[in-house]
């Protein structure tokens, strides 16, 4: 079936720190892949997405690529702020009306010191 | 810009009692799809809609159901509570689907909690 596998948390860096969180899947035919923002006391927002191979994505100096050959779509931003803490969810979803819900990974928790 | 709003933000229920958790997509979005988030875990998809019919089905326990109406607002109704039923219910929606060139956009969620 249709999943995704993500590093567990959490993650603690210290601010200006570089991170990575790595996300991998599993699905058959050709997902579009999400990454989520979770803050404190807040729902889910859109942080990012690619919609097929090898496209990136970017948000808010974020990136990630999707990478058919390795089934990844790692996050990654250069300096982390203290306003980044936050639980990151990586999620794929498909087109079409067959199997068009998300489905989340177990989310990664990160926290960022001053 | 319109956002997915979901009513009401808080919810206390006692055992056995029954919840009514509304969603109002964002406008022109046909498709909803309605999500349990416990303490720490990741949202776990329960039920999604288009136009007005059930599309797919996930985790969503036979207390449960939900509809979608003509002006396509959802509500998820949960039926004799339980504690374990405590969580974050969230609802998304997107146009026609989720995939290559559109998104769900979510809603703040619906926290229940049940004593």
């Amino acid at each position: 079936g249709n999943s995704v596998t993500q590093m567990e948390g959490p993650v603690t860096l210290s601010e200006e720190a570089f991170l990575t969180i790595n996300c991998t899947y599993t699905a058959t035919g050709y997902p579009s892949l999400f990454w989520y923002v979770q803050y404190p006391g807040e729902g889910l927002q859109l942080l990012l997405k690619a919609t097929k191979a090898d496209d990136k994505g970017s948000n808010k100096g974020f990136e990630a690529t999707y990478r058919k050959e390795t089934t990844s779509f790692h996050l990654e931003k250069g300096s982390v702020q203290v306003s980044d803490s936050a639980v990151y969810f990586c999620a794929l979803g498909f087109s079409g009306n067959r199997d068009d819900k998300i489905i989340f990974g177990k989310g990664t928790r990160l926290h960022i010191l001053p | 810009a319109a956002g997915v709003i979901q009513s009401p933000r808080h919810l206390i229920k006692e055992k056995r009692e029954t919840a009514t958790l509304k969603c109002y997509p964002i406008p022109r979005h046909d498709t909803v799809y309605w999500y349990q988030q416990g303490p720490g875990q990741d949202p776990q998809f329960l039920i999604s809609f288009y136009e007005k019919m059930q599309s797919d089905k996930g985790s969503i326990p036979d207390r449960f159901s939900a509809q979608q109406f003509s002006d396509y607002h959802s509500e998820l109704n949960m039926s004799s509570l339980e504690l374990g039923d405590s969580a974050l219910y969230f609802c998304a929606s997107s146009s026609r689907s989720i995939g290559r060139n559109t998104e769900a956009f979510f809603g703040q969620g619906t926290r229940l909690t049940v004593v």
